[in-house]
């Protein structure tokens, strides 16, 4: 009954570095998303995918780069980090159309020193 | 303009209030309506969707009125453990996006 997962939990990054976080879901869900939430804000859209092998830009892309090579995985990376990108990532799933509930992963929490 | 606004609070309330909070939303196009509850750095997670003839859940109902483009949550008899905060979404299937508002912060104090 595992939903939605990411990895890693926590990092922390130096100036500069590169990583990529992986979210994975179980749901045969089409649709993926990563937000990111910053003190005080809501979530932003990163960038989301409508199905395997497919991307789109969300709000706030720059600085980041997807991947959905199979259905159930969705990846976010960071070529070079940086303070901006301190932050609590949440990767979330959805069916398409009327039966659109998302389902959130536990989230990544980013701190780029 | 904000896709979706709410009220950030906090509302602080005594156990047993009746609190209640708005949530505009500017695409008419939109087409479903969600309340997320969300607690100190965990995960937002869905508390319950809501249909235009209203909906309730126990001691939550929700509400819809498209004409004016708001939706509202009504908590009755709070609950030290409704702490959170809410979060208000809409989501339009064309553009498979969801617009989160940016949150209202409950406090229920015994």
């Amino acid at each position: 009954n595992a939903g939605v997962t990411q990895t890693p939990k926590f990092r922390v990054l130096k100036t500069g570095q590169s990583m990529t976080l992986l979210c994975a879901q179980d749901m045969n869900h089409e649709y993926m998303y990563w937000y990111r939430q910053d003190p005080g804000m809501g979530l932003r859209l990163i960038h989301y995918s409508v199905g395997e092998g497919t991307t789109a830009k969300g709000e706030v892309p720059d600085g980041y780069n997807v991947s959905r090579l199979k259905k159930q995985n969705f990846l976010l990376g960071l070529e070079s980090a940086a303070p901006s990108q301190t932050s609590v990532y949440f990767c979330a799933s959805s069916f398409s159309g009327d039966k659109n509930i998302q389902y959130f992963g536990a989230g990544t929490r980013l701190s780029v020193l | 303009r904000k896709e979706v606004e709410q009220d950030p609070g906090p509302f602080n309330v005594p156990e047993g209030a009746t609190v209640a909070f708005n949530c505009t939303y500017s695409n008419s196009a939109s087409q479903s309506f969600f309340w997320y509850r969300q607690d100190c750095r965990k995960e937002p997670k869905l508390l319950m969707s809501v249909y235009s003839s209203g909906n309730e859940d126990g001691r939550f109902t929700a509400q819809l009125n498209r004409a004016s483009q708001y939706i509202s949550l009504l908590i009755r008899d709070s609950k030290l453990s409704d702490s959170a905060t809410y979060l208000c979404v809409v989501n339009i299937y064309n553009f498979n996006k969801f617009y989160f508002g940016s949150g209202t912060k409950l406090n229920v104090k015994p």
